[in-house]
């Protein structure tokens, strides 16, 4: 089946750094990627949208210019977390959707733990 | 009301024995509806889609109840390695229904522990 790549799985930084993910398709195509983070206890919540060639949407409430996401290529999303601080510390999970697929079709990354010191 | 609702749990259940739980939805043009596995620490995986007319899919059973806007997932037999947090996730449509780019809502999830 499609596999979407994330990594790295774990980070521990210390604050005032920039942290990049990356989020790679596997074996498909993908025009559009999605960010989630996820706080203990809590649910997914939607951050943005990449959008192969162009520039991404983010949710309301998000920053754009502290959660910067390039979509290279249609099997590459990264998502940098600029000068993260403690309340980032979270874990940051992509997904992709196959070119034509409905949302069934919709694959998760293995997430990244985001430690900020 | 929140949009995707869940009892968060823990539901503690020894092994072998047949637990259900529910999910609740607020927007009643929801268009789909699924089931995800998650994993302390790891991706969602999805369990199932829930289809009006019910599905089940070996021990697990799938229920969608549109007239109150809620679905279920029943477990049979359950093993300890069912042991896991069930997200309910609804399909609101495009952002002009109210849903995200994604179009999914998350529930928090319901925190399930089978004892031996």
């Amino acid at each position: 089946g499609a596999v979407v790549s994330q990594h790295p799985s774990r980070v521990i930084c210390k604050s005032g750094t920039s942290v990049k993910i990356e989020c790679r398709s596997l074996d498909f195509q993908a025009t559009t990627m999605f960010w989630y983070r996820q706080f203990p206890k809590k649910s997914l919540m939607l951050m943005a949208t990449s959008n192969e060639g162009s520039k991404a949407t983010y949710e309301q409430g998000v920053e754009k210019d502290k959660f910067l996401i390039n979509h290279a290529s249609l099997t590459l999303s990264t998502l940098t977390v600029t000068s993260a601080h403690p309340e980032d510390s979270s874990f940051y999970i992509c997904s992709a959707r196959e070119i034509g697929a409905t949302n069934e079709k919709l694959f998760f990354g293995s997430g990244t733990q985001l430690s900020v010191l | 009301r929140k949009e995707v609702e869940q009892d968060p749990g823990p539901f503690n259940v020894p092994e072998g024995a047949t637990v259900a739980f529910n999910c609740t939805y607020s927007n009643s043009a929801s268009q789909s509806f699924f089931w995800y596995r998650q994993d302390c620490r790891k991706e969602p995986k999805l369990l199932m889609s829930v289809y009006s007319s019910g599905n089940e899919d070996g021990r697990f059973t799938a229920q969608l109840n549109r007239a109150s806007q809620y679905i279920s997932l029943l477990i049979r037999d359950s093993k300890l390695s069912d042991s896991a947090t069930y997200l309910c996730v609804v399909n609101i449509g495009n952002r002009g229904s109210g849903g995200g780019a994604d179009g999914l809502t998350f529930g928090k999830g319901t925190h399930l522990i089978i004892q031996p």
